[in-house]
């Protein structure tokens, strides 16, 4: 059974760094071609694509966020480590992680199980 | 950047059958994939590949794709179908990235 889950702060202030941890379960980042990914939604708004890493370490970033962007994995601990630098208040949003499933060693391109989201307020 | 255009809403009757459309340049050349999320939840995949159905999703959802628009059906629509569906696709057209739609809000009345 395939489970994520998001953990970081609820609130951050303007300009600061945001680092989110997704901790998951039922599956290994070791696996080719398996990954993890982050998306996001704004209140009311439609989902966002942020950045994907995999389990060769390749990373792909949203062109729009790139510079502001990174994400590492931990094998070891089943976790996916993601930062957003210099944080705006339209960065307020629910914060997904998701599980990139892989088919005969290859990735796929949908995301299969995700996790329940973590609501993060940038306000002064 | 490559761009998926769903209307934002939909409406449709009990027991109806609701088409809701993605569109993108050449889409039939991509695979699509879709995902449903009612409020407050997290999104749940419905259809991927086109056209394939995750475990544990009804044999009421369905999908197609050709052309510049791709589409999933809903037949015998339920009261509990009522959310937001979100199109996907992953776009290696330039700077392979993942591409969500804007996402159609299905009201069933």
């Amino acid at each position: 059974q395939i489970t994520l889950k998001e953990s970081g702060p609820t609130l951050v202030k303007p300009t600061q760094t945001l680092t989110l941890t997704c901790t998951f379960s039922g599956f290994s980042l070791n696996t080719s071609g398996v990954g993890v990914g982050w998306i996001r939604q704004p209140p009311g708004k439609a989902l966002e694509w942020l950045v994907i890493v995999s389990s060769d370490d390749d990373h792909r970033h949203s062109p729009s966020l790139k510079n502001r962007l990174t994400i590492t994995k931990d094998t070891t601990k089943n976790q996916v480590v993601f930062t957003m630098t210099n944080m705006d208040p339209v960065d307020t949003a629910t914060y997904y992680c998701a599980h990139r499933p892989s088919q005969w060693g290859m990735p796929t391109p949908y995301f299969d199980y995700w996790g329940q989201g973590a609501l993060v307020t940038v306000s002064s | 950047s490559y761009v998926l255009t769903q209307p934002p809403s939909v409406s449709v009757a009990p027991g109806q059958t609701a088409s809701l459309t993605c569109g993108g340049n050449s889409i039939g050349n991509k695979e699509v994939h879709w995902y449903q999320q009612k409020p407050g939840q997290a999104p749940v995949l419905v259809v991927y590949d086109d056209s394939d159905r995750p475990s544990g999703i009804p044999d009421r959802f369905s999908g197609s794709n050709s052309g510049n628009t791709a589409t999933l059906t809903i037949t015998r629509v339920e009261a509990g179908d009522e959310a937001n569906y979100y199109c996907q696709v992953w776009d290696d057209s330039t700077d392979h990235h993942v591409v969500f739609g804007g996402g159609t809000k299905l009201t069933v009345l």
